[in-house]
């Protein structure tokens, strides 16, 4: 079952900050989250394990709360580079990696 | 970057007719994995394989065949093509379970008229 992402879009001006969500009705192990350009292959962006993990990759981190089986991607001070589709992928210590719908996310100078 | 390639890029083909990707990996890893990615749906899991020979179903398996006999290289194969299955198709490779990070191939854009 794919694991729900919010919202589907976001619109920022340079600068600003932004969240984006993903919730599972299923227990998790990991978190993966990556980004996608138009027209490219997806990016890995950092991947959380259960415990409670927050991580951090530039001016982007994340968290992970395995009680409430959600995973939310902070983006701060945005730039145009942070421009793309994002994913959340969910595994629940299998082989298997199962990806949410993406959020997309549009930065204006 | 990982040494992942997939072939063709581009492929427009007829209903009915069978088709394979082809997904080569020069990186040794043991996970390979095929995706489609289709608006609204994100990426979903196809089929999915943990060493040569050994292979699991995904999400969206139904329509679809895939096989691994040497480390390097996972094919998939459509055996009778549909419209349904009209959509790019993504592999991805991995050194362990899903608790390490996937590298992408650059996606293969199939069309079925």
């Amino acid at each position: 079952q794919q694991p729900v992402q919010s919202p589907q879009a976001v619109i920022l001006r340079e600068g600003e900050d932004a969240v984006i969500n993903c919730s599972s009705s299923k227990a998790l192990y990991s978190v993966h989250w990556y980004r996608q350009k138009h027209g490219e292959a997806p990016v890995f962006l950092m991947i959380l394990l259960k415990g409670g993990e927050q991580k951090g990759h530039d001016k982007i981190s994340a968290s992970f709360n395995e009680k409430k089986q959600q995973s939310s991607l902070y983006l701060t001070a945005s730039q145009l580079s942070y421009s793309g589709t994002y994913f959340c992928g969910t595994n629940r210590n299998t082989d298997k990696l199962i990806f949410g719908t993406g959020t997309r996310l549009q930065v204006f100078p | 970057d990982a040494g992942i390639t997939q072939s063709p890029r581009h492929k427009v083909t007829e209903t009915g007719t069978p088709v394979t990707l082809r997904c080569h990996q020069t990186e040794n890893h043991r996970y390979m994995y095929w995706y489609r990615q289709d608006p609204g749906h994100g990426l979903r899991l196809i089929h999915y394989s943990y060493g040569v020979k050994d292979t699991d179903k995904g999400e969206v398996s139904d329509g679809y065949s895939v096989s691994r006999s040497k480390t390097e290289d996972f094919l998939l194969t459509l055996e009778s093509a549909t419209s349904s299955q009209t959509s790019v198709y993504f592999c991805a490779i991995s050194g362990g379970p899903a608790g390490e990070k996937l590298f992408f191939g650059s996606g293969t854009q199939l069309s079925v008229l």
